[in-house]
């Protein structure tokens, strides 16, 4: 079965620092890879997506990822955190299809504390 | 382009109570979802329906029933509340036709159990 698993519950980093999200999947076949973020008492935002190709993804507000299948991993990455990027922020895996993909198992979320 | 709305934002309810939870898109979206959040356990998939007229269950079905009233609408009912259920409720929809597609998600019902 697909899993998803993010290993840090909370991250806490300063204002400028570079920051690294970490995200693994369990999937026996390509997958759907993306990652979310959602500020307080809002819905979720797309960062990026990977599907195919080019193994690091651009996204927005700055963000990549680099989808690394020999390590099962798709780790988010920023080289200079602002205030603003503090939320949560969520790993997803979909196993595709021809047509596209129809479901998402989500990660248990990384919470991201950003100091001044 | 309102997106996905839906309401209510917030409810609280007693033990036994029911309510049903209201899910619109206006984006053309062929496949809608119900996602839980909880701490701690990210977004859980209640039951989508990939298509108008169809429905299926997702991992924690138990507790809910869906109706996918057109296209445009996917609605969650609760028959009888229970605490276990006091959670984020989030709808969602995508298209899809092809590799690039994104999931789009409403904003939100926040609810209560007593």
């Amino acid at each position: 079965a697909q899993s998803v698993t993010q290993p840090d519950i909370h991250i806490t980093v300063s204002e400028g620092a570079s920051l690294e999200l970490r995200c693994n999947y369990s999937y026996g076949a390509t997958p759907y890879l993306f990652w979310y973020v959602q500020s307080p008492g809002q819905g979720l935002q797309l960062l990026l997506k990977y599907f195919s190709g080019d193994t690091l993804v651009q996204g927005i507000k700055g963000f990549e990822a680099e989808f690394k299948r020999s390590q099962s991993s798709f780790n988010l990455r920023k080289p200079s955190v602002h205030w603003s990027d503090a939320a949560e922020y969520f790993c997803a895996v979909a196993q595709g299809f021809s047509g596209g993909y129809n479901k998402l198992i989500f990660g248990a979320g990384t919470r991201l504390a950003v100091h001044p | 382009n309102a997106g996905v709305t839906q309401t209510p934002k917030f409810q609280v309810l007693k033990t036994g109570q029911s309510m049903t939870l209201q899910c619109a898109q206006d984006m053309n979206h062929n496949s809608m979802y119900w996602y839980r959040q909880d701490p701690g356990m990210g977004l859980r998939l209640i039951y989508y329906s990939a298509s108008e007229g169809t429905t299926d269950k997702g991992e924690v079905p138990n507790g809910y029933n869906v109706s996918r009233l057109n296209k445009r609408e996917f609605s969650l009912r609760l028959e009888s509340a229970a605490p276990s259920q006091t959670s984020v409720y989030f709808c969602a929809s995508i298209l899809p036709t092809g590799h690039t597609d994104t999931q789009y998600f409403g904003p939100g019902t926040r609810l209560t159990v007593l």
